[in-house]
């Protein structure tokens, strides 16, 4: 089956840069989205990835490893702001999203 | 990008009514989709809406239950059907351009309670 894991829910501070992994197993692969989503609100879009290494948009970064079905999104220079769920989204061989179930990160002052 | 806009934003109903949630987009993406959100949840498809012709459902989802349209390009509605309180969902509606992996763009999403 296909199947994305991402951690529940993560806590940093805010200045910190904090981590949010996601693994996947799909069948095929065509890329993987990052989207932020503020509580009430609809998801907007944060990067996508379909070669490895390392996507770089400001204070945000997204890295993708295709041979270990491996992403990770770094979100530096925290702000209060940045306190929302970040949704994980695999792209599989028929141009299908796999969502995962979204981490919910709080920033602590 | 496109702006996806939807209505209405919430809305309380009544266990065994209906009600139609409309998706506008600002320009022509090529497919629509319909996702249904419960709270503390990811994203779950409903559908794919299909201009001029009837939806592609995902299991689970029947279309008696979720009537989909999709008369235009740009514009789709659903009804969720026979509402009972298990339909309380945030209804987001999305839209994506032509390429296969282009970027999904949400609506602001439909927030149902049902009582």
């Amino acid at each position: 089956g296909q199947n994305i894991d991402q951690p529940t829910e993560m806590t940093a501070t805010e200045g910190a840069i904090v981590q949010i992994n996601c693994t996947y197993q799909t069948s095929g692969f065509n890329g993987l989205f990052w989207y932020q989503q503020h509580a009430g609100e609809a998801p907007t879009f944060l990067s996508y990835n379909v070669l490895d290494g390392l996507e770089e948009k400001g204070r945000f970064s997204s890295f993708l490893s295709r041979s270990k079905g491996y992403s990770y999104l770094l979100l530096k220079e925290l702000q209060m702001k940045d306190s929302a769920s970040y949704l994980c989204a695999a792209v599989d061989s028929n141009y299908q999203l796999i969502w995962g179930a979204g981490t919910k990160l709080i920033i602590k002052p | 990008s496109a702006v996806i806009s939807q209505k209405p934003s919430r809305d309380i109903c009544q266990r065994g009514t209906s009600l139609t949630i409309q998706c506008q987009v600002d320009s022509q993406v090529t497919m629509m989709f319909w996702y249904r959100q419960q709270p503390g949840q990811s994203l779950t498809l409903i559908a794919t809406a299909n201009q001029g012709s009837e939806a592609t459902y995902e299991s689970g989802f029947v279309i008696d239950k979720f009537p989909i349209s999709r008369p235009n390009l740009t514009f789709s509605t659903l009804t969720v059907s026979n509402m009972s309180p298990e339909d309380s969902s945030i209804y987001l509606c999305s839209g994506k351009e032509a390429r296969d992996t282009g970027e999904l763009f949400f609506g602001e999403g439909s927030r149902l309670t049902v009582l």
